[in-house]
């Protein structure tokens, strides 16, 4: 069993449409992250969430959102989104960033995004 | 900046043999964390073991076991006793404190019945 539950696991969207990807962990972590992965390829990451702040986002296009409404959730809400942006996107969380350890981070199973 | 460099895209072995995934990374940093991850078909991105860089023993997991060769800035991946639920993709991944995980490009690993 994943202990990051994403939603929905797959979504099909037109390019005007408006949705959200939603994440959600109860390990206590403190660090949430959203990664973009095509595939045969490794995930690119896109933004992170450090104590429910955003700490990186690694040039992102506006139409993609994110949202960290408490330290349980991560969302990521889409709008207008391009034929490219189909994808797999996970959602990944740590204990913490810049502690001192390497904290593995804990995936969940993806939200398979189709744009058409 | 950090590269991770996976030379296998694709690997086959016959069940209950051993396999060894090779991976490099290239860093002027002495303190890291070098991970092995695993993504089968189920999508999920699993951990399948961490080595810290300042530890000279290889970490080990059961039938997983790492090669840490930290002057060759080499990681390779042991996997013995293959068993058909060990096919997947397998990235290597580098983090440094405070900063973001970098990841191979992957190996295919395909297990023959």
């Amino acid at each position: 069993d994943t202990e990051v539950t994403q939603t929905p696991k797959h979504l099909v969207m037109g390019m005007t449409n408006k949705k959200s990807l939603k994440c959600e962990q109860h390990m206590g972590h403190r660090a949430m992250y959203w990664y973009k992965q095509k595939a045969k390829k490794p995930p690119e990451l896109m933004f992170v969430y450090s104590y429910e702040k955003l700490s990186i986002n690694e040039s992102v296009p506006s139409r993609f959102s994110p949202e960290c409404p408490n330290s349980s959730l991560l969302n990521l809400h889409l709008h207008a989104l391009q034929p490219e942006d189909s994808a797999l996107y996970l959602c990944a969380s740590s204990q913490d960033r810049g502690t001192g350890v390497g904290q593995p981070q804990h995936f969940g199973d993806g939200t398979r995004l189709s744009i058409l | 900046a950090q590269t991770v460099t996976q030379s296998q895209p694709e690997m086959s072995v016959q069940e209950a043999e051993t396999v060894t995934l090779s991976c490099t990374y290239d860093t002027s940093e002495s303190d890291y964390y070098l991970f092995w991850y695993k993504q089968p078909p189920s999508r999920q991105m699993i951990l399948v073991i961490r080595q810290e860089a300042y530890k000279q023993q290889n970490a080990t997991e059961n039938r997983f076991s790492v090669n840490f060769q930290k002057a060759a800035k080499s990681f390779s991946l042991k996997i013995s006793d293959s068993q058909l639920g060990d096919a997947a993709m397998y990235f290597c991944a580098y983090n440094k404190r405070d900063d973001k995980i970098i990841f191979g490009k992957g190996t295919r690993l395909h297990i023959l019945p």
